[in-house]
């Protein structure tokens, strides 16, 4: 079975230093997908990011980059120079391939990032 | 924005009376799912359908019951609501397709308190 473990519950940062929020998941498909999610203190769930299985190459967006190692069944996000609009609950998730298509994602259970001006 | 509106988006009710959350969609998918969001559990699957009048259950779905009849309309419902119900629930649509490999985007949730 599926499962996605973010081990940091919470998270505290100064302004403009960099924090790495740790994703690891499980699964036995070989074609899986994984995605970042952010929740603002507003509530909403803006998607961040989907990577495949087959794509190990690591992704910058400005200030956000990520990094999945299959090695170590990783998928951790880095967020370079962070600012107090960073501060959200980030959720990562596992999607597997090889479900009949009607399988929806297994999230972990969230880190909190505060960042503190 | 995904055109994802749910409705209410906040409701109190007490235990036993039955409630009905609307999630309606104007992106045409054909995969809709509905989530509880608790503390220290982050999301979870109640019922998810792929298409009209058909739905299957999720990881929580005991308690809730899901339908649709029509393309752009979820609905859920707790017959008998209860205090564990308690949560905040959002609506998801991913595309048809590739409903493994879409991100799902989220509607804006509903805060449902039972007393």
């Amino acid at each position: 079975a599926q499962k996605v473990t973010q081990a940091q519950t919470e998270i505290s940062v100064v302004e403009k230093e960099d924090v790495t929020l740790d994703c690891v998941y499980e699964t036995r498909d070989t074609t899986y997908y994984l995605f970042w999610y952010k929740q603002p203190p507003s509530g909403e769930l803006v998607f961040l990011i989907r990577r495949n299985s087959f794509d190990e190459q690591n992704e910058i967006s400005g200030r956000y980059s990520w990094n999945f190692q299959k090695s170590t069944s990783s998928f951790n996000f880095t967020i370079t120079a962070s600012q107090v609009v960073d501060s959200a609950v980030y959720f990562c998730a596992l999607s597997e391939a090889s479900n009949s298509g009607n399988t929806p994602l297994v999230f972990g259970k969230g880190t909190r990032l505060s960042v503190i001006a | 924005d995904a055109g994802i509106t749910q409705s209410p988006r906040h409701k109190v009710t007490e235990t036993g009376t039955p409630v009905t959350l609307r999630c309606h969609q104007t992106e045409n998918h054909r995969y809709m799912y509905w989530y509880r969001q608790d503390p220290g559990h982050g999301l979870r699957l109640i019922h998810y359908s792929y298409g009209v009048k058909d739905t299957d259950k999720g990881e929580v779905s005991d308690g809730y019951s899901v339908s649709r009849s029509k393309t752009e309309d979820f609905l859920l419902t707790l017959e008998s609501a209860t205090s564990s119900q308690t949560s905040v629930y959002f609506c998801a649509i991913s595309e048809s397709r590739t409903p493994n490999m879409s991100p799902q985007h989220f509607g804006d949730g509903t805060r449902l308190s039972i007393l």
